[in-house]
Parts: C-alpha cells; structure tokens; sequence
C-alpha cells in the first residue's frame, strides 16, 4: 500500500509570494493534517480536514489556508510568504478522525528568500 | 493549553546501556504516540497507547502510559547505533477529532 504523498518535496520561493503544497492520503484514508517543523518551534499542528471541512485549527495566520477534495486529497497554501515560513511542512493521513495513527508523509521542505 | 515536555532533549549513550526518555504533559488524554525521526526525513510512528496502563514494545523499544500520572516513557534496552535519532512524544487531547501537540524531541545519539 502506498504511503502518503506530498508533493513537491523541495521549494524556494522569495518573501511576499504564495506557494501550494499537496498531500495524497493513503488509500482509504479519510483525515488528513498538517503540520509545519522549524528548528526553532518545534512541530506545530496547522489544520485538519475531515470530508472535505477543515475540523481543526492551530494558531497561525490566516494567511496560512487548506482544502480538502471529494478524493481526501489535501492542499496547503501560504499567502504572503515571509522568511519564518521557512519550514519543513508535514501531512498526515489515519483513516477516519480520533483515535487512529496518523501516518505522515515525507514532507515539503520550504525556503523563503 | 496542552503543553508536552520531554526530558532529556539530549542524550548521548553508549552502546549496550539502558535508557529512558520521559513525556509528560500537562491536560488528560489517553491518547500518546511517539515517533522517530532521521535528520532530514519525516516522522515514523513507533508506538500508539490508547489507555491507562498501556505497553508496547517493539525490539529494544519498550513505551507506557499513565494517565493519571499524565506520563509516558520510552525505554530503551541495551542500546545500538541504529537507535540514533530524534524521537517525539506527541498527545492528542481527544476533544476532537486528530491534533497532535508533540513534545520538544529527544536528541538520542548512541556512540559505539
């Protein structure tokens, strides 16, 4: 079975753009999260979507958005990029919401100039 | 707030010793998962506890949990090389749905 997916792996974008990350769930997988790493704040939870609907929401900016499609799919998208963005983004997928392992994909590493 | 504290966030151990890595946190949950990570890859998950009480150990790896206690060890057996890693504690609160609130890190390295 094939584990999740995100695409692209590596990104460099200049402050003030805006950047699209994607993550493909497992299989049959119907949760997906996401999750920003940096050196500095450790691993901090983004959002997570469940049938389409964002379920849950950390404390970032609006600035920061997703979406999720009818195939569970998931988008990520940064705003206004600015040099704390910076990060190692992480998705996650577990089957249905609750208690489920989350499995994450191999992420999307960010470098804002 | 959920707040998760590891300890140590680094340790350094030779091969063959003992070990454990502690989490606590601050809100009741039964739910705690811990992962491991390389420097440069992503997260791969080692344990789930979904109760009070609950044990798993996989090889040298062995983790529990004790909810009233709001703890979670990691113990690690007679350790080698290949253990080398970060490893995360990481707590979903169970109010809703899945949002992990992950631990610091455990800096593990484990010299020959």
């Amino acid at each position: 079975k094939a584990g999740v997916t995100q695409t692209p792996r590596y990104l460099i974008k200049t402050r003030g753009q805006q950047v699209t990350l994607s993550c493909s769930p497992i299989s049959g997988h119907r949760s997906v999260s996401w999750y920003q790493q940096t050196p500095g704040q450790g691993l901090q939870f983004l959002f997570e979507y469940f049938s389409e609907t964002q379920r849950n929401k950390g404390n970032f900016p609006g600035r920061f958005s997703g979406r999720q499609f009818s195939n569970s799919r998931s988008e990520m998208n940064v705003s206004t990029l600015e040099l704390g963005d910076s990060a190692l983004y992480l998705c996650a997928s577990s089957l249905v919401r609750g208690r489920y392992e989350q499995y994450f994909g191999p992420g999307t590493r960010l470098t804002v100039t | 707030e959920l707040k998760v504290e590891q300890n140590p966030l680094f340790l350094s151990m030779q091969e063959g010793k003992n070990y454990t890595i502690y989490c606590n946190y601050s809100t009741t949950s039964d739910r705690l998962y811990w992962y491991r990570q390389d420097p440069g890859k992503s997260l791969e998950s080692l344990f789930v506890l979904l109760s009070n009480g609950a044990v798993k150990q996989e090889g040298r790896l062995m983790a529990s949990l004790d909810t009233k206690a709001r703890l979670s060890t990691l113990h690690i057996t007679a350790a080698v090389h290949d253990l080398s890693a970060t490893y995360f504690c990481a707590v979903d609160p169970g109010t809703s749905g899945s949002r992990l609130t992950f631990g610091e890190g455990t800096q593990l390295t484990v010299n020959p």
